[in-house]
């Protein structure tokens, strides 16, 4: 299943299928970028983050792409499970200063057992 | 891994009182702590960056004067939302910046206050 970035706040996908969640940043001058994964009533845990030097980055199970061209990013769950529901954020960050965390609107991951 | 905790996890208060939520660095020091607000099904919104023996640094739109901070040691942020009212229940949550480390870009988040203003 695929999000269609902010427009899209719900995913529903079967259990073990592939998901992929697509976020659009806002400042070009972002240079981090950080997937973070919040359950309900849970503050965020961090999944996997990207430079702007890279374009793609693997973990386990999970990947993240970045255009910068496009200012689009985008998080790959491999094999989607039951505990991956949850809503994921990309946020976005500028090196040096305060490092202010800017997050987008959310998805939440609803899989389907 | 750098783990932040946040104290009390849930608080219910009547209205006018004052709620004092704690933030806390537990195996790292913070020179900056941030706090953030969520309300249901929307994305956090920072509303400070807390600097260890100095002013907080607020966001637009957030008043000060409400919402005082306090980062009195580098284990420590303190938020402290006076006169609280029903439009200030939210979910609250901070997260520290590790000092002295090569990474000093990740931002290691709380588990979140729970605040209901009756």
């Amino acid at each position: 299943g695929e999000s269609v970035g902010l427009h899209l706040p719900t995913l529903s996908v079967q259990e073990g299928d592939n998901s992929i969640i697509n976020c659009a940043y806002s400042n070009s001058a972002s240079d981090y970028f950080i997937w973070y994964k919040q359950e309900s009533g849970k503050g965020p845990q961090f999944i996997i983050d990207i430079r702007s030097n890279m374009d793609k980055r693997q973990g386990q199970r999970v990947t993240v792409l970045l255009n910068k061209t496009v200012k689009h990013l985008s998080l790959q769950i491999a094999a989607t499970q039951p505990g991956d529901s949850a809503v994921y954020f990309c946020a976005e960050i500028i090196s040096g200063g305060y490092q202010k965390v800017t997050f987008g609107t959310g998805t939440k991951l609803q899989v389907i057992p | 891994g750098a783990v932040v905790s946040q104290h009390p996890s849930r608080v219910i208060c009547k209205s006018g009182t004052s709620v004092k939520i704690e933030c806390r660095s537990l195996d790292f020091q913070a020179t900056t702590m941030f706090w953030y607000r969520q309300f249901p099904k929307q994305s956090l919104m920072l509303m400070a960056t807390s600097n260890e023996g100095s002013k907080a640094t607020y966001e637009q739109g957030v008043e000060k004067d409400k919402f005082l901070i306090n980062h009195a040691s580098l284990t420590l942020s303190t938020l402290t939302v006076t006169s609280a009212h029903p439009e200030d229940s939210s979910f609250y949550i901070c997260s520290a910046r590790e000092s002295g480390t090569k990474n000093t870009d990740t931002q290691y988040f709380g588990p979140g206050t729970r605040l209901t203003v009756l």
